[in-house]
């Protein structure tokens, strides 16, 4: 089992450029998050789902859209980037939140210059 | 509410030292409380968690206290090891809600 699984794992952007990064998970968890890393920040979510079909956003998630067609996958979309939005992307995912045991990628580092 | 306050943002220990971290929240709601442990270019991954009817849990060298009344829960490395060198994040969270609130990391060095 891979578990999840992040690409690209790096990416240089210039402003106002779009991309997705990806994320596959194959623990057949129901729940999945996105949370962005920054140097003395901790994790802040940007985007989560608890199902195929229903996403809901989570404390950041001005400048990014996500969708959920799949259980298996959570796709993260830039659309417009910015230099505010160079950070590490972190997927992860949960089979019950009431343990809140989440499972990461390895990340995703994203520069916008 | 939401937030998880964590200190120190850095901690440096000798060898075979305790290591302490701290964390203190408000939202009364929040009813687990889980440690993880972040090496450099991975992601987090569960070290100890802890629920709050009791105060205290430990595994290995691993030692979580948890103070209610006070609303704060610390993690003990005990004989910490230079293996142990590596970010650690506090978080919390509530039944009613569908997420984790993290603190904000610990970067933990154990000197050899």
């Amino acid at each position: 089992n891979a578990g999840v699984t992040q690409t690209p794992k790096f990416r240089i952007l210039k402003i106002g450029q779009s991309m997705t990064l990806q994320c596959t998970q194959d623990m057949n968890h129901n729940y999945m998050y996105w949370y962005r890393q920054d140097p003395g920040m901790g994790l802040k979510l940007i985007y989560y789902s608890v199902g195929a079909g229903i996403t809901d956003k989570g404390e950041v998630p001005n400048g990014y859209n996500v969708s959920r067609s799949t259980t298996e996958d959570f796709p993260l979309r830039l659309e417009l980037a910015a230099p505010s939005q160079t950070s590490v992307y972190f997927c992860a995912t949960n089979r019950d939140t009431n343990t809140g045991e989440l499972f990461f990628g390895e990340g995703s580092r994203l520069t916008v210059l | 509410q939401q937030q998880v306050k964590q200190s120190p943002q850095s901690l440096i220990v000798q060898k075979g030292g305790i290591s302490i971290i701290n964390c203190a929240y408000e939202n009364t709601a929040f009813d687990y409380f889980p440690w993880y442990q972040q090496f450099p270019g991975k992601g987090p991954a569960l070290l100890i968690a802890i629920r709050p009817d009791v105060s205290e849990k430990k595994e290995g060298r691993f030692t979580i206290s948890f103070n209610k009344s006070a609303k704060q829960f610390s993690l003990h490395i005990m004989d910490s090891q230079p293996g142990d060198s590596a970010t650690y994040f506090c978080a919390a969270s509530s039944r009613s809600a569908r997420q984790l609130t993290f603190g904000s990391g610990t970067q933990l060095t154990v000197l050899p």
